[in-house]
């Protein structure tokens, strides 16, 4: 079946724009993480869904950063203000919770000039 | 909160050789760890996982073991084959919540 999918793959943006980021979890995957992955990094935890409650969002980095997912399915990650140090790749994942396996999908480069 | 270390991180085997990655956790809440494959350009997929009530678990030429007691993890891959070549992630979680990842091993199968 369909795998977890975002767009943009690729966004360029300049400093101070505001950019909006989309994640199509898999169908009927209740749980839903955003990560920002720096280059060379392991990916850090930004926030979490359970359906269309946001359950944590301490890995937040500033009050520009905002997630929603309003019908407990797709899910979109904003950046206010951008600033060159958001640049990185922006993952998102859904959750098997009979199996807590993590699905990623393939991330979203963002580029802040 | 859960930190988790990652060794080495980088590693060059030749191919038919065996390859070993490392990791500790400090949260001894932690039970569940999530082995990682990232190749460029896309997201980590998930090669092999292993629960705190098991100490090993085997996949074709894909071994984990876990050690809770000293709250360290290892990823065991034999046979190396030039296309195991990526970075590779651990993680810990407790009950698929709260994942921490490592900080990656780039793992280079040399031809």
């Amino acid at each position: 079946g369909a795998g977890v999918s975002q767009s943009p793959r690729y966004k360029v943006a300049k400093r101070g724009q505001d950019v909006a980021l989309r994640c199509d979890p898999i169908s009927g995957h209740v749980s839903l993480f955003w990560y920002q992955q720096a280059l060379g990094q392991g990916p850090e935890f930004l926030t979490y869904f359970q359906n269309e409650a946001q359950l944590d969002k301490s890995g937040l980095p500033s009050d520009r950063f905002f997630a929603e997912r309003p019908e407990g399915s797709v899910s979109t990650l904003k950046i206010q203000r951008t600033q060159q140090e958001d640049s990185a790749v922006y993952l998102c994942a859904s959750i098997d919770t009979d199996t807590d396996t993590q699905y990623f999908g393939p991330g979203t480069r963002l580029t802040v000039l | 909160g859960e930190n988790v270390e990652q060794h080495p991180s980088t590693l060059s085997v030749q191919e038919g050789d065996s390859a070993v990655i490392k990791c500790t956790y400090s949260d001894s809440a932690s039970n569940y760890f999530p082995w990682y494959k990232q190749e460029l350009g896309k997201g980590p997929q998930l090669i092999i996982d292993i629960r705190s009530n098991v100490g090993e678990k085997k996949d074709q030429r894909i071994a984990v073991t876990l050690n809770k007691t000293a709250k360290h993890f290892s990823l065991h891959i034999t046979e190396t084959q030039p296309e195991d070549s990526a970075v590779y992630f651990c993680a810990a979680s407790n009950y698929g919540q709260n994942f921490v990842f490592g900080p990656g091993t780039r793992l280079s199968v040399l031809p």
